[in-house]
């Protein structure tokens, strides 16, 4: 079955370029749209942005200004980067399948990104 | 954005009792064009992603238990757990589909009592 896994620095310093991939196992990239979404520890879930096979996006407005998602079809990957970065940025990323821009229906299984000197 | 709100913040049930969770969004999710509900419910395991439960307001998602069933219309939905087992201790979370940004409750957390 399709699988999501996400990958990336744990690590990342404030003002720096959060980078991470999401490689789709077991199913094509391909006639899907792809979002990233992220959660603080112990706090609720954030919808960060989509992206389609074809490279159409749109995000969160709230992130627009810092966000951007790519899609490499040759690689089954998509990733997600976000420029700034904070300490409120730390936050488990999760790469997960966008079933026609309604709800989420395949989840990663996270990666925890701690932004910090 | 469409806000949407949980209650309560947490609860505990006894196993075998019935649980309920209720999410309220700022703004009707319901579409009248199709009539369908634009509202999706996810269980969180600790240490563990997300995972879909119903979408449509009330469509399980294929394997998901039967003792889950999602109901209401507009801007006021319902979680049910019919008979809460152990595995059922999650935090659940509702999910607006009808308006970018997709937005998500707070989430509620459920224990054995």
């Amino acid at each position: 079955q399709v699988q999501l896994q996400e990958s990336g620095p744990g690590l990342v310093k404030p003002s720096e370029t959060l980078s991470l991939s999401c490689t789709v196992s077991g199913g094509s990239i391909r006639s899907y749209y792809w979002s990233w979404i992220r959660q603080p520890p112990g706090k609720g879930l954030e919808w960060i942005g989509y992206i389609y096979y074809s490279g159409n996006t749109y995000y969160n407005p709230s992130l627009k200004s810092r966000v951007t998602i790519s899609v490499d079809t040759s690689k089954n990957q998509f990733s997600l980067k976000m420029s700034s970065v904070t300490a409120a940025d730390t936050a488990v990323y999760y790469c997960t399948r966008d079933e026609s821009l309604w709800y989420f229906d395949l989840w990663g299984r996270g990666t925890l990104v701690t932004v910090s000197s | 954005d469409i806000v949407m709100t949980q209650s309560p913040d947490s609860l505990a049930v006894s196993l075998g009792e019935r649980a309920t969770i209720t999410c309220k969004s700022s703004q009707s999710v319901l579409y009248n064009s199709n009539n369908k509900n634009y509202l999706a419910w996810y269980q969180q395991k600790p240490g563990q992603p997300p995972k879909l439960l119903i979408y449509w307001a009330s469509t399980r998602e294929s394997g998901v238990p039967d003792r889950f069933s999602g109901s209401g219309s507009g801007t006021d939905f319902t979680l049910t757990i019919s008979s809460l087992q152990a595995e059922d201790v999650a935090v659940y979370y509702c999910q607006q589909y009808y308006n970018t940004p997709r937005t998500f409750g707070q989430g509620t957390k459920v224990e054995i009592k």
